[in-house]
């Protein structure tokens, strides 16, 4: 089974500043879809961006983008002009192409300071 | 609006007890997912089911039971044998198409009298 890592339980950036929150995963397939979601107190969880294994192209979303790295396995999301909002739990999920499962990191609270 | 309704948003069981938590969908979505969430541990899977009347074991699924007898439900049953079952539990559905995320409900908190 695939696994995803979020190495950085809590993390917490300035109003107005920018954030990277980190994910690594372990697969041996090429092609894979991979995903950020988000999870504020009221614990629903928001899709925020996904990016495909096959395009080089980094995915944006607003003030949302990530850096995709292929070769080392990494998918690490920028949170730019972070604003008090965006205080919640992160989530990296990574779907196979082989099937439906999806699988979770553990997540990084992020903690916006006004 | 299509969406996923989990019910009831809050939930007590006691001792002994079985309990159902319910999860309709209304996405027409032909994969239906429910996960665990404890704190500092994410989210686990329990059981998915990818069409009617088939469904698979996650990685926590004992003491768990599902059915799927209608695409657009997939209820869950904290059965007697789930020593520890308090606990956030998460209801998604996706479609069946690689490229497309999971949708969440709003999910159902589970505690112990």
């Amino acid at each position: 089974a695939q696994t995803v890592t979020q190495s950085q339980p809590e993390m917490s950036v300035q109003e107005a500043e920018t954030v990277t929150l980190s994910c690594t995963y372990d697969t041996s397939e090429s092609d894979y879809y991979l995903f950020w979601y988000k999870q504020p107190p009221s614990r629903q969880m928001i899709l925020v961006i996904r990016q495909e294994a096959y395009k080089q192209q980094n995915a944006t979303e607003n003030r949302f983008s990530v850096n995709f790295q292929k070769a080392a396995k990494s998918f690490s999301l920028k949170i730019s002009d972070s604003q008090l909002g965006d205080a919640a739990m992160y989530f990296c999920a990574y779907r196979s192409m082989a099937g439906n499962q999806f699988y979770f990191g553990t997540g990084t609270s992020l903690t916006v300071i006004p | 609006d299509g969406g996923i309704t989990q019910s009831p948003k809050y939930l007590f069981r006691k001792e002994g007890q079985n309990v159902t938590l319910s999860c309709e969908q209304n996405l027409n979505h032909d994969a239906m997912y429910w996960y665990r969430q404890d704190p500092g541990q994410g989210l686990r899977l329990i059981y998915y089911s990818q069409i009617v009347n088939d469904f698979q074991k996650g990685d926590i699924a004992e003491g768990y039971s599902v059915s799927r007898e209608k695409k657009e439900s997939f209820p869950l049953t904290v059965t007697s044998a789930q020593k520890n079952p308090t606990a956030f539990y998460l209801c998604a559905s996706s479609r069946d198409r690689v490229n497309q995320p999971q949708h969440f409900g709003d999910g159902t908190r589970l505690s112990i009298l």
